[in-house]
């Protein structure tokens, strides 16, 4: 079975401090998303990443895929407030559809 | 363009009772997965349709079950309640290839 883990599992940051995530999975795929999610809501899509050495920016978030190491990151530039959430990266298994998502990274910026 | 619904949002029901959720997908999109996630087990996949037909299956007992209507909207159900079924359920719906999932707001089920 397709383990995906991330780390740090709880990550505390001052505003305007830079830090990275880290997602790590066990099997071959070219396709991974990292997903946000705010307490008690949803999940909100924030980046696909579908080819290796795939690099997205969004703001102060930077996400980038490296399938040979079968490994992905979200870097956080200059963290502020707005970005205090649970973070989900899940990769797809390679007949599509099923998604195995990592741990999450809850993330609180501190003022 | 309308993004994927579920009802209800919230649901209590006690154990041995059974359970049906709804959700409806983005138009245009035929493909919709069922995701469990609790506190303890985090986010795990319980099942794919598409066309009607489930396609994947997660490692969930048969107390679960789905299914897909012409239209794409799909029910999920869970028969004989037990408390460990408390969760919310989330709904996403992508097109058959693989790509992007768009999530739903979620059921929030609560077994007493």
């Amino acid at each position: 079975e397709l383990k995906v883990e991330q780390n740090p599992l709880f990550l505390s940051m001052q505003e305007g401090k830079n830090y990275t995530i880290y997602c790590n999975y066990s099997t071959t795929s070219d396709r991974l998303y990292w997903y946000r999610q705010d307490p008690g809501k949803s999940l909100e899509s924030l980046f696909v990443l579908l080819s290796n050495g795939a690099v997205k920016q969004e703001g102060r978030l930077m996400a980038s895929l490296d399938t040979k190491a079968r490994l992905s990151t979200l870097h956080i530039t200059a963290a502020v407030h707005d970005l205090s959430a649970t973070y989900f990266c899940a990769v797809d298994i390679p007949t599509g559809n099923q998604f195995y998502f990592g741990t999450g990274t809850s993330l609180t910026v501190i003022p | 363009k309308a993004g994927v619904t579920q009802t209800p949002r919230y649901l209590i029901k006690t154990r041995g009772q059974q359970v049906t959720l709804s959700c409806s997908p983005i138009s245009g999109h035929r493909s919709v997965s069922w995701y469990q996630q609790t506190p303890g087990q985090g986010l795990q996949f319980l099942f794919e349709y598409f066309s009607e037909t489930q396609r994947n299956k997660g490692n969930f007992p048969g107390r679960f079950s789905g299914r897909q209507f012409s239209n794409s909207r799909s029910e999920m159900n869970v028969s004989t309640l037990e408390l460990g079924d408390s969760a919310l359920y989330l709904c996403a719906s992508s097109f058959p290839d693989g790509s992007e999932q768009f999530f739903g707001p979620g059921t929030r089920l609560t077994v007493l």
